[in-house]
Order: structure tokens, then C-alpha cells, then sequence
């Protein structure tokens, strides 16, 4: 059974602090690792897929770097702001793009 | 921009009643999923579907379940009799064409079954 797990499972931090997240999956059969953001009452949007080892994406304050060798992956966010309150979810894709499978996600709270 | 949209956003049903949920992918993708997540639970995968077949399903995905793209745009999950645990938000997503990789989901149907 694929496990893909993730921590924290919550976080609360203030306005401008900078936080990080961890994602690990099963380090065979790799082929993509991907994250998103999931705001409430809403679909889960793509941040980022990965596919290489030693990967670093970025999208404004938010980054991720991927370790395929070790199965793990961190989300980073720089200066935390309110809008960034979500739940972030790290998806593995195993082998093809037939499946992908989410972890249980880490819920940020950023207090104003 | 193109969306995946999803048919009804809820939907209430009675056990053992059979319950259709429907979704319109985005049309030059290729790959199509139902995933489902249960009132505080994680994102669970259900089915992929590719060249009208179904690629890969988990567990969940029992003789329960089936998926069905029946004229080239919508993409329907159809679960025959509706147990009070099938109880979910249900999301179709799909991906293709250029950001191969990328799951674009739409906004869900949310399903009670009382």
C-alpha cells in the first residue's frame, strides 16, 4: 500500500514569520511529486509537480524542494501572510500519471 | 481559462438508492480521476481513466463503483447502491496537454446518503 504521509498535521503561525512543511513517499518507483493548495470551500490548485531529483520550484514567497533518493519533500513559505491560510496537500505519483495518491495534508493557519 | 466543472454540487440520496455524479473535464485532456474525501479525512484516491478505460483504482473502487465517458465530454461516477459510508465530497480532476502532470479538480459534488 503506497503511504504517503505528511507533517505537521496543523500549524498556526504569525503574519510574516516563514514556515516549512515536510512530505514523504515511497523513495521507488517514482515519477512525480506534486503539491497544492487547498483553500476552504474550494478544489485543490496545483503549486508545483516535481519530477527530478534535486528540483527546487518556486512560486513567489512559496518553494519546494524534492529528494526522490530519500523520499521527501519540503514546501516552503516565506513571510507567511492571512491569504496563505489553506490546507496544503503533497500528491505521489508512482511509476506513470495513472496514479496519484495525496497525503492527509498540513493545515497553516496565519494569524493576522 | 478552461475548468473542470462538476454536476450537482449536492447531492442527497437514500441508501441503497443508486446516484450518478457528473463532470465535464477539460476538453484536450486525456487522463480523468474521481477522488472522494470523507467529512475530516484525507484526499482519497478512487479511479483514473484513460482511452475509455479505466487505468487504475483502488480498493474503494469496489463492483460498487463504476466510471463511464459516454459521449467524448462528461465523465460520470456511478456508485449502484448507496451505503451511508459513501457519504464524500467527490472530486473528478483531470489533466493532459501541455502541463501534463498537473491534476486540475473541479469543485466537487458533496453526496449524503441518509
Amino acid at each position: 500500500i503506497l503511504n504517503v504521509e505528511q507533517s505537521p498535521q496543523s500549524l498556526h503561525v504569525q503574519e510574516g514569520d516563514s514556515t516549512n512543511f515536510t512530505c514523504s513517499f515511497p523513495s521507488s518507483n517514482f515519477y512525480a511529486l506534486h503539491w497544492y493548495r487547498w483553500e476552504t470551500a474550494k478544489s485543490p490548485e496545483a503549486l508545483f509537480v516535481m519530477t527530478l531529483n534535486g528540483d527546487e520550484k518556486k512560486k513567489g514567497r512559496i518553494s519546494a524542494t524534492l529528494n526522490t533518493k530519500e523520499g521527501y519533500s519540503y514546501l516552503y513559505i516565506k513571510g507567511s501572510q492571512p491569504e496563505d491560510s489553506a490546507t496544503y496537500l503533497c500528491a505521489f505519483g508512482g511509476t506513470s500519471y495513472d496514479k496519484v495518491i495525496f497525503g492527509p495534508g498540513t493545515s497553516l493557519s496565519v494569524i493576522p | 481559462e478552461p475548468e473542470v466543472t462538476q454536476t450537482p454540487s449536492h447531492q442527497v440520496t437514500q441508501m441503497g438508492q443508486e446516484v450518478i455524479l457528473r463532470c465535464v473535464p477539460i476538453s484536450n485532456h486525456l487522463y480523468f480521476y474521481w477522488y472522494r474525501q470523507i467529512l475530516g479525512q484525507k484526499v482519497e484516491f478512487l479511479v483514473s481513466f484513460y482511452n475509455n478505460e479505466i487505468s487504475e483504482k483502488s480498493e474503494i473502487f469496489d463492483d460498487q463503483f463504476s466510471v463511464e465517458r459516454p459521449d467524448g465530454s462528461n465523465f460520470t461516477l456511478k456508485i449502484r447502491s448507496t451505503k451511508l459510508e459513501d457519504s464524500a465530497m467527490y472530486f473528478c480532476a483531470s489533466s493532459g496537454g501541455q502541463s501534463l502532470f498537473i491534476l486540475h479538480f473541479g469543485n466537487g459534488t458533496r453526496l449524503t446518503v441518509t
